[in-house]
């Protein structure tokens, strides 16, 4: 049974960075093929795909955001972190983590609850 | 990148009913498109994987068709619990894009 939890600071200023942490069980991603990713959605809005990590340490960017953007992973605690510079109030939303299916392109079959995070001062 | 352009936006329908979405990609995507459902407050729920394969669990009432531009989301008889936003979402070379989201709502 795959399950992944986001977890994070529910408020963040503008300009500071923001670090989501992506908690896994059910797979490994040192096994071949696997992948996870993140997606946000603001409130009211439609998904906006954010990242991608594989389990061979490959990284894939939304190329909108790509410079604020860092993905990286922790095989031992099974953990994926997130990490997005120069926040600004647009980027209030619901951060999400989900499994990339192996062998099915990037189909992302289980996701967390996702995180509300709102950018104020 | 590729864009995703969903239509309609809004979609009234009465339980029943046969209810087509439909998705374009600005250039070919082979295959390699999925379809979601989101309810309000919920995570997306995986519906069809690779254009036309029914996930796991899905009423086959639910059903996927098309390749290269074009692509079509259909519920053969629409039922309650089908009242819910859908969203394409296509992924190529490792490339990710959401459509803007159809939404299915009571008439």
């Amino acid at each position: 049974q795959i399950t992944l939890k986001e977890s994070g600071p529910t408020l963040v200023k503008p300009t500071q960075a923001l670090t989501l942490t992506c908690t896994f069980s059910g797979f490994s991603l040192s096994t071949s093929g696997e992948g996870v990713g993140w997606i946000r959605q603001p409130p009211g809005k439609a998904l906006e795909w954010l990242a991608l990590i594989f389990w061979d340490d490959d990284k894939r960017y939304s190329p909108s955001l790509q410079s604020r953007l860092t993905v990286t992973k922790d095989t031992s605690k099974n953990q994926v972190v997130l990490r997005m510079t120069n926040m600004d109030p647009v980027d209030t939303a619901t951060y999400y983590c989900a499994h990339r299916r192996r062998s099915s392109g990037t189909t992302l079959d289980y996701w967390g609850q996702g995180t509300l995070v709102t950018v104020s001062s | 990148d590729i864009q995703m352009t969903q239509s309609p936006s809004t979609l009234s329908a009465s339980v029943g009913d046969r209810v087509t979405i439909t998705c374009r990609a600005s250039q070919s995507i082979s295959s390699w498109l999925a379809w979601y459902q989101q309810k309000p407050g919920k995570a997306p729920k995986l519906l069809i994987y690779k254009a036309s394969n029914l996930e796991r669990g899905v009423p086959s009432r639910f059903s996927g068709s098309g390749s290269g531009t074009e692509f079509t989301l259909t519920i053969s008889s629409l039922q309650p619990d089908d009242f819910a936003t859908y969203y394409c979402q296509q992924y190529n070379s490792y490339s990710v894009t959401f459509g803007g989201g159809t939404k299915v709502e009571i008439k």
